[in-house]
């Protein structure tokens, strides 16, 4: 059974930082694409970042470009999400989720259940 | 970026009904079309991926339809455990987008 759990839920000050984790297990994550996704407090759902299978090609909202930055450690099969600069505007839920790509497309397939980040002073 | 407009917003059905959810995109997306079911507090699930294509374990009830740039979700013989907030997600170019989501909600 596919299994995303992410971890860091926090309260972080404007301009603070903070490190999201998401355990993955039941699949062969080396072999996946990985996606961070958010939904702000009555809003809909938002792609933050993506990284490849290996961890080489990495995208990012603008809206969050320059200021987080995303990794894996496939021996350790668990993604990662630093978070700094951090806005009022990034509270949200955040999810990790699964990316099972081909060459045109990639079909984020399991997610995990959320781990809510809030700033505020 | 291709915009999804989901309609309704919020759809009202009883337990045995069917509930039909549209989405359109404002751009040509082919079939990268999926569907996603959400519950507060829970993960996200997909139920359909490629406009039509149920994903593993999703009952029969659900399926969806459409290509190019209108799709539908339908939900025939409304279950308890259906009223859920429904997305629709298109991943036809590099930057992939949601709908705002309709709520399915029990009258």
């Amino acid at each position: 059974e596919v299994k995303l759990v992410e971890s860091g839920e926090g309260l972080a000050q404007p301009g603070g930082s903070l490190r999201l984790s998401c355990a993955a297990t039941g699949f062969t994550f080396r072999s996946y694409a990985m996606h961070w996704l958010r939904q702000a407090p009555g809003k809909g759902l938002e792609y933050v970042s993506a990284s490849d299978y290996s961890g080489g090609s990495t995208y990012y909202a603008d809206s969050v470009k320059g200021r987080f930055t995303i990794s894996r450690d496939n021996s350790k099969n668990t993604l990662y999400l630093q978070m700094g600069s951090l806005r009022p505007e990034d509270t949200a839920i955040y999810f990790c989720a699964r990316g099972d790509c081909s060459s045109t497309s990639c079909l984020v397939d399991y997610w995990g259940q959320g781990t809510l980040v809030t700033v505020s002073s | 970026e291709i915009v999804l407009t989901q309609s309704p917003a919020t759809l009202s059905l009883s337990p045995g009904e069917r509930a039909t959810l549209s989405c359109r995109a404002s751009q040509f997306v082919a079939s990268y079309l999926d569907w996603y079911q959400h519950k507060p507090g829970q993960a996200p699930r997909l139920l359909i991926s490629d406009a039509s294509n149920r994903a593993t374990g999703i009952p029969a009830r659900f399926s969806g339809s459409g290509s190019g740039t209108d799709f539908t979700l339908t939900i025939s013989n409304l279950e308890p455990e259906d009223f859920a907030v429904y997305y629709c997600h298109q991943r036809n170019n590099w930057l992939y987008t949601f709908g705002q989501g309709t709520k399915l909600e029990i009258k």
